[in-house]
């Protein structure tokens, strides 16, 4: 079993739909959480970071931890065709971790 | 101010051959980390240098090595290639060891054909 899983997809939505973006892991030391974002022959770009459990919001992206769970998710709100890309979630474990672990990472594509 | 620069970006190997690649982080910079890219596995970690010593390895064979050098730039090799060693080769640079909390800034990678 990966530490990390994450639905390759790919998710196809349609323009202004809400986008849920889902990863699960079973390393309960994982304290950092991460979303990147990379588009296709791109380098993966951070999108979002927050730390150990609940809710971050940064303009139409949100991203929350339910760490009891081991659950992480990715909401876009009111999608836009410029957000077709690859989602890759990533973590690490306490302070001084030296490695992030992905998941394979979702391909979604908002079709206008 | 530069970014995370990758060279080559593509590369074409034949089996046995054995490559070199290059990653200069991001001025001021001092932790180099190195990830491999492929559609069924993802980005697996590769290893960190920090001041020119490895603080982490990941699961690959020894094929796999690096190095860093005083200016933080870094070199990966691989040798005895294998086709399964096609991959994007992924470098990030962050200001310290133990930055994978802070997040990576990643090069555009190179991009390695092994036939």
């Amino acid at each position: 079993q990966k530490e990390v899983e994450q639905d390759p997809g790919p998710l196809s939505v349609p323009e202004g739909a809400i986008v849920s973006l889902n990863c699960t892991y079973s390393n309960s030391a994982f304290q950092y959480f991460m979303w990147y974002r990379q588009y296709s022959r791109k380098d993966p770009e951070l999108l979002m970071y927050t730390y150990s459990s609940g809710n971050k919001e940064d303009g139409r992206f949100t991203a929350q931890v339910d760490k009891s769970s081991k659950y992480i998710s990715l909401f876009i709100r009111d999608s836009q065709p410029s957000d077709s890309a690859t989602y890759l979630c990533a973590m690490s474990g306490p302070w001084g971790a030296q490695k992030l672990v992905f998941g394979q990472g979702t391909r979604l594509t908002i079709n206008p | 101010k530069a970014g995370v620069t990758q060279t080559p970006r593509y590369l074409i190997k034949t089996r046995g051959q054995q490559v070199t690649l290059s990653c200069s982080p991001i001025s001021g910079h001092r932790s180099v980390s190195w990830y491999q890219q492929t559609p069924g596995q993802g980005l697996q970690f590769l290893f960190e240098y920090f001041s020119e010593t490895q603080r982490n390895k990941g699961n690959f064979p020894g094929r796999f090595s690096g190095r860093q050098f005083s200016n933080s730039r870094s070199e990966m090799n691989v040798s005895t290639l294998e086709l399964g060693d096609s991959a994007l080769y992924l470098c990030a640079s962050s200001l310290g060891t133990g930055a994978a909390n802070y997040g990576y800034t990643f090069g555009s990678g190179t991009r390695l054909t092994v036939v």
